[in-house]
């Protein structure tokens, strides 16, 4: 079965400094891979998704993530952190079901606090 | 409305009681999902609509979960029962096709008291 891991539970980046939040999956085949972002109280938002193609995938809000077979990792990268970035993040990974749809599977989420 | 629209935002319910969460998801989205978020954790799938059918229900995690969505648009998720580990964020996701991004409501929490 696929699962995700995320490392870190909880990072803290001062304003202005580069981010990279870690990401680790397990999965048999080429992943669909994604990472989304939650503020409190707010549903999650797609910030950048990898299907096939160029490793390096560019999403909204700045943020960059590279899938890395080798490592089986898909790290978001961000290189100047806003103080409007605080909130969680969830890295997935998709797998087409018998029912024609892909299931997300959810790491536990990555809490970012902003220093200004 | 232009997200997909989650009521109640918050819910009570006392062990033993029943409760229904609804979902208003984007207009023309096909299919739909539902999944749990327990404090602490990342989303959990539990069931997959496409249209008015239920094409996976193996999240569920017991037979007192029962989700519909009879008419391919608005869906309800309902427990019966209520447990305390119930408990959780009920999030609804929508997407136009099997192949598009989900938008996701603002989900429902539940607390059983």
């Amino acid at each position: 079965a696929q699962s995700v891991t995320q490392p870190d539970i909880h990072i803290t980046v001062s304003e202005g400094a580069s981010l990279e939040l870690r990401c680790n999956y397990s999965y048999g085949a080429t992943p669909y891979l994604f990472w989304y972002v939650q503020s409190p109280g707010q549903g999650l938002q797609l910030l950048l998704k990898y299907f096939s193609g160029d490793t390096l995938v560019q999403g909204i809000k700045g943020f960059e993530a590279e899938f890395k077979r080798s490592q089986s990792s898909f790290n978001l990268r961000k290189p100047s952190v806003h103080w409007s970035d605080a909130a969680e993040y969830f890295c997935a990974v998709g797998e087409y079901s018998g029912a024609g749809s892909y299931q997300l599977t959810f790491g536990k989420g990555t809490k970012l606090s902003v220093i200004p | 409305g232009a997200g997909v629209s989650q009521s109640p935002r918050y819910k009570v319910a006392k062990r033993g009681q029943d409760v229904a969460l609804r979902c208003d998801p984007i207009s023309g989205h096909v299919s739909l999902f539902w999944y749990q978020q327990a404090l602490g954790q990342g989303p959990e799938f539990l069931t997959y609509f496409q249209n008015e059918a239920q094409l996976d229900k193996s999240g569920l995690p017991s037979d007192r979960f029962f989700a519909e969505r009879p008419e391919g648009s608005v869906s309800t998720l309902k427990i019966q029962r209520t447990q305390q580990e119930d408990s959780a964020v009920y999030l609804c996701a929508s997407s136009l096709s099997n192949n598009s991004p989900l938008h996701f409501g603002n989900g429902t929490r539940l607390t059983v008291t």
